[in-house]
């Protein structure tokens, strides 16, 4: 298995643009989890699903982020519309048992 | 409202030496705790765990210990190596299938 695949690795958009993060977990994991990196909270979770169904999104900061989970293989995050303090790097995970492996994450940058 | 907290951001280390990282929670409903290791450019790696029901979990230069009624866990790396190197982030989980919450980090340098 090739781990977690997020895509794109890196992203620059200007302010108020769309911007669609997108993440392949694990074949057989039942859990999947959104984070955002930044200095000064660590690795703060915005939103979980299991069996594709979310189940708590209170870490998403505000109503222009949100989550899909269409189907057991994929996910997309989507910042609409973006801004310069959303500039952060985006990791999906995806779980089954007690651990959780990770993606490469998304660097995005909002200009 | 951070449930897990990683005080020291960072630490700084000789090799050969012990490196130390600490970690404290605050919800008692936590009953697992994971270590994770991160390097630049990379996602976060799991490192190490430990299950509320035991105090100490060790795994070659890396041991784990877990005092539940101070809800504290360190992570002890010994020797350390310039590899090592990289940030270490504290994880808990209030059962299976619960989320992970994560700590902010400590960057750990260790020299040679």
């Amino acid at each position: 298995d090739a781990g977690v695949i997020q895509s794109p690795r890196h992203e620059v958009t200007e302010m108020g643009q769309e911007v669609t993060l997108r993440c392949k977990p694990i074949s057989g994991h039942d859990y999947l989890f959104w984070y955002r990196q930044t200095m000064m909270r660590g690795l703060e979770l915005l939103i979980y699903f299991n069996n594709n169904v979310p189940i708590d999104d209170s870490g998403m900061p505000e109503d222009r982020f949100s989550a899909k989970m269409p189907n057991a293989s994929f996910s997309t995050l989507k910042i609409q519309p973006s801004e310069p303090r959303d500039s952060a790097v985006y990791f999906c995970a995806s779980r089954w048992g007690l651990g959780a492996f990770f993606g490469q994450g998304t660097r995005l940058t909002v200009v | 409202d951070q449930q897990v907290k990683q005080n020291s951001p960072s630490l700084s280390v000789q090799e050969g030496r012990i490196s130390i990282l600490n970690c404290d929670y605050t919800n008692s409903m936590f009953d697992y705790f994971l270590w994770y290791k991160k390097y630049p450019a990379e996602g976060p790696t799991f490192l190490i765990s430990i299950s509320s029901i035991k105090d100490k979990n060790e795994d070659g230069r890396f041991t784990v210990f877990l005092n539940k009624s101070a809800k504290h866990l360190s992570l002890h790396i010994v020797p350390s190596q310039p590899g090592d190197s990289a940030v270490y982030f504290c994880a808990a989980s209030a059962k299976y299938g619960n989320k992970l919450v994560f700590g902010a980090g400590t960057i750990l340098r260790v020299k040679s």
